[in-house]
């Protein structure tokens, strides 16, 4: 079956240092990739997507290419920011929006100013 | 973006009673919703598949008896957990992705805390 392996937390970082969550995914066909970003209290929200090999979804200073060769969807941003602490999970959706996600087990990013 | 919002964000109950927990999208119509789990320090795994007007399709592994499921309109879908046990004690997330506009996106509610004691 799917399956989404992120790095473990939590993750420390200071203000304005560079960021990488990686994630790497094992699916048939040709899964929709996704972030999701959890900040304390909230639900989760959609932080950027990326539905087919090579594309770049980005959003908020965040990117992650679809890299269908190492299987990976890596989360990088260049300049994090306080306001950035969150818990981030990577997903996969294989059935054309019909079927659930299927989600990492979240990475707990705490940025220090 | 489109709003879904989950109802209660925590309850605590007593061993044995039921817990009904709400979902309902409300700026957009969802055919389809989904309800997740979510334990400490783990993914959220996805419990169930709620249809409009349908039976709800399960997970392997996940009791119907127990966690009953029902999408009345295209604006609710509830999750009961029928006679709950301390080992039901978790994280219940629902999601909805927008009726007819062929987007993947799905919209996840705020999450529902349940404690039983």
């Amino acid at each position: 079956g799917d399956s989404v392996t992120q790095m473990e937390g939590p993750v420390t970082l200071s203000e304005e240092a560079f960021l990488t969550i990686n994630c790497t995914y094992t699916a048939t066909g040709y899964p929709s990739l996704f972030w999701y970003v959890q900040y304390p209290g909230e639900g989760l929200q959609l932080l950027l997507k990326a539905t087919k090999a090579d594309d770049k979804g980005s959003n908020k200073g965040f990117e992650a290419t679809y890299r269908k060769e190492t299987t990976s969807f890596h989360l990088e941003k260049g300049s994090v920011q306080v306001s950035d602490s969150a818990v981030y999970f990577c997903a996969l959706e294989s059935g054309g929006g019909a079927d659930g996600l299927t989600f990492g087990k979240g990475t707990h990013l705490i940025i220090q100013p | 973006g489109a709003v879904v919002s989950q109802h209660p964000s925590w309850v605590i109950c007593k061993s044995g009673t039921s817990v009904k927990i709400e979902c309902r999208s409300l700026d957009f119509q969802a055919t389809t919703m989904f309800w997740y789990r979510q334990f400490p320090k783990q993914s959220l795994m996805l419990m169930a598949t709620s249809n409009e007007g349908s039976k709800a399709t399960y997970e392997q592994g996940v009791e119907k008896d127990k966690f009953l499921i029902n999408h009345a309109s295209l604006t609710l879908s509830t999750l009961t957990v029928t006679s709950a046990h301390p080992e039901d004690s978790s994280f219940y997330i629902c999601s909805a992705s927008e009726l007819g506009t062929g987007e993947t996106e799905a919209f996840f509610g705020q999450g529902t805390r349940l404690t039983v004691v």
